[in-house]
Order: structure tokens, then sequence, then C-alpha cells
């Protein structure tokens, strides 16, 4: 089972910032918090991970508590094609030897 | 670089029938996947290849899944025989095992329907 909880859908305007928040109280230290998308019909999209600290790169921004039992991903600029399923997911490695477990994720839909 | 290729992106087959579906990882990728997301569910794990090795195969559902990737280049994923609770969507990921942390590169999925 997924070890995170996120809403089942959210509604953001275009152009402005798209807040998705996430649950993982039961996180462990050596735990990372990845975030995911997938596009109707297209395979799930590597967007951001952390551990600690916060981290931004050219898709979006990645917020974690100092507690690391929630964590919030930020679209700075929301447009249409952002609208999609956003997991976030909690891996040791993300990119190594464990295999990813989804949630049912966020419906983020960005509304014109 | 070219992404995760696989092939076909649909296959239609009656109940019974043998199904093969194809990827072909990054070049370089040593770390293969396979998960799939069956009518209405999430998106499951089924096994990982290092280079032409199963590391993990927890998540194959039976034992009419078989996966394969001989050379530890292209893997292939058959269903023999398939049954209707087979249909859904399979995709394959494939990352640098010395990148860890930097996220899977997904494919597009095969779209598989059994009638």
């Amino acid at each position: 089972d997924a070890k995170t909880t996120q809403p089942t859908s959210m509604d953001c305007a275009e152009g402005r910032a798209a807040n998705l928040p996430c649950n993982h109280s039961t996180i462990s230290g050596n735990e990372y918090v990845y975030w995911y998308r997938q596009i109707h019909s297209q395979g799930p999209q590597y967007i951001i991970h952390g551990l600690k600290n916060n981290e931004t790169n050219e898709m979006a921004s990645l917020i974690i508590t100092e507690d690391r039992k929630s964590s919030t991903l930020i679209l700075p600029h929301a447009t249409l094609r952002d609208t999609a399923v956003y997991y976030c997911i909690v891996s040791l490695s993300g990119g190594g030897a464990d295999g990813l477990t989804f949630g049912k994720g966020t419906h983020l839909i960005i509304q014109p | 670089e070219a992404g995760v290729t696989q092939f076909p992106s649909h296959s239609v087959i009656e109940k019974g029938q043998t199904v093969t579906l194809r990827c072909d990882p990054i070049s370089g990728h040593d770390n293969l996947y396979w998960y799939r997301r069956v009518m209405g569910k999430e998106i499951k794990f089924l096994l990982h290849f290092v280079k032409e090795s199963k590391q993990d195969e927890s998540g194959m559902p039976n034992n009419r899944f078989l996966a394969e990737r001989t050379g530890g280049t292209y893997s292939t994923l058959k269903v023999q025989p398939a049954e209707l609770e087979d249909s859904g969507v399979y995709f394959c990921a494939s990352s640098a095992y010395y990148r860890l942390g930097e996220g899977y590169t997904f494919g597009s999925g095969t779209r598989l329907t059994v009638v």
C-alpha cells in the first residue's frame, strides 16, 4: 500500500501557482519523497524528489516540512498542459533497486 | 537521447491467446522495470531487471506472465494464456544504475485489451 495521502482532486486557475499537498507521516529517515505525474494516456513522468531540503528544478519546487511528515509540490505558473494526475511517492532510492508504490494521486485540473 | 520505447502501443487479443509486449529502455540503463494499471486500479509494480538478471519479481500476478531480458538490452513480457483480467496498460521504465535518485523514465505504455 502507498505510504502517502493526497487529496483526490484539485483545481487551479491557469497562470497561478498550483500547490499540491502530500502527507507521509510514516516516512523513515532514509526515504526520499518523489513526485511523478501522468498526463492522460501517457506514461508517468518524473518531476522532482527530495530528502530533507527544499528542492527546485525547471518544472517545480518541492517543500518538505522540517519533521518530514508532509510535503508540497509547487507548480509556479500552471498551464493547461499541467492537467494530470500527480503522485507523491516515498522511496528509498526512486531510481535504483526498489520499485515505486503508486497511490491514487491527485487529479489536478487547470482551469482556463 | 531516445526515450523508453514500447511496442505495440495497443493490442487486442482473444482470451486464451498469447501476447508479447516489448520494451526498449534508454541505452545504457541497467535498471528496467515493468508496471501495469488495470482498469480502475492504481499503477502496480510487476518486476525489476538489473541488466539481464531479475532482481525482484514479487509483483508478477501469476505464472501466466513471463518476463525476459536476454543480453541486458530490451525486455519482453509475455502473457500466455491471456485472461480478461489482464486487460490494462503495461508500462516499462528504465534508470541508470549508478545514478540513484534521478527517477525513472517511463515509456508510453502498451494498452492490452483481452476480449
